[in-house]
């Protein structure tokens, strides 16, 4: 099994630019989710999906969007790309049921830049 | 709404010397709890697991930590550390009974372990 994985790893944007970072999971699980983690604020959630087709939003979604067509996939999408949203963005999945439901798995992370 | 405390935001050790490190989380129902570490440039691995049953549990790499229901403490220790433990570490935690089970972090303890 490969896990999470995420691409890019690096990518930098100029500001009003969009792009979506990409996230894949071949361990059947259920949830997903995204973080964005900037130093020492730890991890901040900006979406989640309980499964394929539903998302919903984490503390701070504004400038973001998701979606979730199939159980594996949970693309994060930037509209117009903000130096606010300069950050590492982590992908997570959980199997969303007992008994170990809520134990995260990341994703190596993209750390973006925008100038 | 639930939240996670670590105290330390920086430790600095000699190699051998024993660790711990604070965890304190508001929610008064069940929980699960969580303590995930980050080595540098590295994504978030789990390190160890509290669901249910005995209170002290162990981890990888020498780690453990005890839940403490009274004290809403899930502390983390390691008699001797090393260098190669020299991380970020993240305490995180699940009230079980709050339907969508979003995983809430701390904002770290930066582990500097010197030869």
């Amino acid at each position: 099994n490969a896990g999470v994985t995420q691409t890019p790893k690096f990518r930098i944007l100029k500001i009003g630019q969009s792009m979506t970072l990409q996230c894949t999971q071949d361990m059947n699980h259920n949830y997903m989710y995204w973080y964005r983690q900037d130093p020492g604020m730890g991890l901040k959630l900006i979406y989640y999906s309980v499964g394929a087709g539903i998302t919903d939003k984490g503390e701070v979604p504004n400038g973001y969007n998701v979606s979730r067509s199939t159980t594996e996939d949970f693309p994060l999408r930037l509209e117009l790309a903000a130096p606010s949203q300069t950050s590492v963005y982590f992908c997570a999945s959980s199997l969303g049921r007992q008994p170990s439901y809520n134990e995260q798995f990341f994703g190596p992370g993209t750390r973006l830049t925008v100038l | 709404a639930q939240s996670v405390s670590q105290h330390n935001h920086h430790v600095i050790l000699s190699e051998a010397a024993s660790l711990e490190l604070g965890c304190n989380y508001s929610y008064g129902g069940t929980v699960n709890l969580f303590w995930y570490v980050q080595y540098p440039g590295q994504h978030l691995q789990l390190l160890l697991k509290y669901f249910s049953g005995d209170p002290l549990v162990k981890g990888i790499k020498g780690f453990e930590a005890e839940f403490i229901k009274s004290k809403f403490s899930f502390n983390l220790r390691k008699p001797s550390v090393q260098w190669s433990d020299t991380a970020e570490y993240f305490c995180a935690v699940n009230g079980v009974n709050t339907g969508f089970q979003k995983l809430v972090f701390g904002t770290g303890t930066r582990l500097l372990v010197s030869p």
